[in-house]
């Protein structure tokens, strides 16, 4: 049982293409992220969604709309995918009353060719 | 949030206790310290986290200095397994958890 599941685990796309990656945990929580991995390996948090409302949005292109249906998913949407955008994606949980101690899911890596 | 400073690599012989320093000179009262790690190809993993008090679990130990201004996370045993990058975070409850460069932590036979 995954307690954060992402999908697809590898995504390769063109240049100009529209994406999505799929989340959904199990753990009952009441938030979800999304983080991007850069290749220099830095993590930076996108986006947080607390019982569906967007509760975080930091610095990032309108081409990402992330979509949360339920408290247990949160989808990522890319639009007119850039060279830039390769990266690893990893969603994660938490319970927000519960400090922040986060369950990550294991990553998707996106290649745009 | 307080900036953390952490080496940026470390190595540890197997079997030996795990020593990451973690320097946090400007903390506030009301943050706390939480320890991530990262093993190659996998998402964060979220080890131990104290705000004033020393704090023990299964995988590890946190000592927070008296002034609250550094933090060692100690892996009593490492194994090749603890082999990874190791992440010092420190902020408010409720606040963005930001990651920064952390200590790649290479465990060697």
């Amino acid at each position: 049982d995954t307690a954060v599941s992402q999908t697809p685990k590898y995504l390769v796309t063109q240049m100009g293409n529209d994406k999505s990656i799929k989340c959904e945990q199990n753990l009952g929580h009441d938030t979800m992220y999304w983080y991007k991995q850069d290749s220099k390996k830095f993590l930076k948090i996108m986006f947080s969604y607390n019982n569906k409302e967007l509760i975080i949005n930091e610095t990032v292109p309108n081409r990402f709309s992330p979509k949360s249906p339920d408290k247990a998913h949160l989808n990522l949407h890319i639009n007119s995918l850039e060279l830039g955008d390769s990266a690893v994606y990893f969603c994660a949980s938490n319970n927000r009353a519960g400090g922040e101690k986060l369950f990550f899911g294991s990553g998707t890596q996106l290649s745009v060719l | 949030d307080a900036k953390t400073t952490q080496p940026p690599s470390m190595d540890c012989a197997e079997g030996r206790a795990a020593n990451l320093p973690c320097n946090h000179s400007t903390i506030s009262g009301n943050e706390y310290v939480y320890w991530y790690r990262q093993i190659h190809s996998q998402g964060p993993q979220y080890i131990i986290h104290g705000l004033k008090n020393n704090e023990t679990n299964e995988m590890a130990s946190l000592i927070i200095t008296e002034d609250r201004k550094s933090s060692t996370l100690i892996l009593p045993h490492a194994t090749l397994r603890d082999t990874a990058v190791y992440y010092c975070i420190v902020l408010n409850q409720g606040g963005k958890l930001i990651f920064g460069q952390g200590t790649e932590l290479s465990v060697k036979p």
